[in-house]
């Protein structure tokens, strides 16, 4: 089973700011990485796939990047809907499916 | 647009089975893949059962082999998960999820919450 590690745990940043949130898997997946946001009480929305592909309707300010076993998830500039809770998703070698356990996004 | 409206949560005892629905509509059910995914109170997500656009291929992770049971009825467009000899630790809202290929989980329902207690 492929365990996927998020940090950090919790970032605290302002609107405006740069966000930098890293999932490093615990061996290659290839660009078989997904991101997936997740505000309190809805369900997680796709966000990113293949680590660098935005899903339908995501806004630019969303980026990722990383191949093989270190990802980033990039928010340019932040905004006051972007604070939520933040997982990687593996789809390389399953299965099972595995999910890092998530960085929360809050605001500072 | 598409939508699935999760239903038959609820509290049962542990050793208890439940029947989850997942109403599909918005979207031509029968060339989507499908998931089952779980979360339990504050804690992340996990994956539990998948389906292939076609019922023929089922697929589901250690924890849940041998007493989950994911199935499609495309003549519904319904989405099910059978749970049987529920565990405490299987407390959690589901969750059901389109995929349109390789586990890439693209679109979600509200869920419904799972309580197994005595």
């Amino acid at each position: 089973e492929i365990v996927l590690t998020q940090s950090p745990a919790t970032l605290s940043l302002s609107p405006g700011e740069r966000a930098t949130l890293s999932c490093r898997a615990s061996q290659s997946v290839s660009s078989y990485l997904a991101w997936y946001q997740q505000k309190p009480g809805q369900a997680p929305r796709l966000l990113i796939y293949d680590a660098s592909n935005r899903a339908t309707g995501i806004p630019a300010r969303f980026s990722g990047s990383g191949s093989g076993t270190d990802f980033t998830l990039t928010i340019s500039s932040l905004e006051p809907g972007d604070f939520a809770v933040y997982y990687c998703q593996q789809r390389s070698n399953w299965p099972p499916v595995t999910f890092g356990q998530g960085t929360r996004l809050e605001i500072k | 647009e598409m939508q699935l409206l999760e239903s038959g949560g609820g509290l049962v005892q542990p050793g208890g089975s439940l029947r989850l629905s997942c109403a599909a509509s918005g979207f031509t059910f029968s060339s989507y893949a499908m998931s089952w995914v779980r979360q339990a109170p504050g804690k992340g997500l996990e994956w539990v059962s998948a389906i292939s656009h076609s019922g023929d291929s089922t697929y589901y992770p250690d924890s849940v082999k041998g007493r989950f049971t994911i199935s499609r009825d495309s003549s519904k467009n319904t989405l099910y998960l059978q749970m049987n000899s529920l565990r405490a630790e299987d407390t959690a809202v589901y969750y059901c999820a389109t995929d349109p290929g390789g586990l890439l989980l693209d679109h979600w329902g509200q869920g419904t919450l799972v309580t197994v207690s005595s």
